[in-house]
């Protein structure tokens, strides 16, 4: 299996543009994870699915994060309009749903996103 | 609000066994210990998890106090890949969602 995979890699857009972050999680797992990580706050959990349906968006920071996941094998998160706080590195992870074998998420390499 | 509580930083000699406390002290009976690490540049890394007794894989071992209030995570013989922030998490079975805190950033010297 070739992990959990992100693209891009790198973004970077102006500020008051959208942006649009993608996530292929790992095939069997039905958990997608998607996180925040910055050198001020760590990393931070914004939402989370299982079996295609969001779960908990609590930590979806304001109304301009909105993530979907319309199949098993695909997510994404986009920000409408960024701004330069936005910039962080957004990682994805999923894994099966707790059977009591779990061997934790799998995580992508991430998404650099910089909002100049 | 924190349930763990981990040193900021810790150094270990390269070759030598890596052991990195956690304190877990509010921990309830029905909630597990994992531990991740985070490798710079790259997402974090599941390495494992326990509930009480001690367990051990091919990347590391996990010692669990009887009491249940503290951990340590161990690698054996550290090298400079070993490098990295780890984290100590705790979680209910059950709980899909994992919050990660500050974690220890390990140096391994050559």
């Amino acid at each position: 299996d070739a992990g959990v995979i992100q693209s891009p890699r790198h973004e970077v857009t102006e500020m008051g543009q959208e942006v649009t972050l993608r996530c292929k999680p790992i095939s069997g797992h039905n958990s997608l994870f998607w996180y925040r990580q910055t050198m001020m706050r760590g990393l931070e959990l914004l939402i989370y699915f299982n079996n295609n349906v969001p779960i908990d968006d609590s930590g979806m920071p304001e109304d301009r994060f909105s993530a979907k996941m319309p199949n098993a094998s695909f997510s994404t998160l986009k920000i409408q309009p960024s701004e330069p706080r936005d910039s962080a590195v957004y990682f994805c992870a999923s894994s099966l749903w707790w059977t009591g074998d779990h061997y934790g998420y799998t995580f992508g390499s991430g998404t650099r996103l910089t909002v100049v | 609000d924190a349930k763990t509580t981990q040193p900021p930083s810790m150094d270990c000699a390269e070759g030598r066994a890596a052991n990195l406390p956690c304190n877990h002290s509010t921990i309830s009976g029905n909630e597990y210990v994992y531990w991740y690490r985070q490798i710079h540049s790259q997402g974090p890394q599941y390495i494992i998890h326990g509930l009480k007794n001690n367990e051990t894989n091919e990347m590391a071992s996990l010692i669990i106090t009887e009491d249940r209030k503290s951990s340590t995570l161990i690698l054996p013989h550290a090298t400079l890949r070993d490098t990295a922030v780890y984290y100590c998490i705790v979680r209910v079975r059950g709980d899909d969602k994992i919050i990660f805190g500050k974690g220890t950033r390990l140096h391994i010297l050559p």
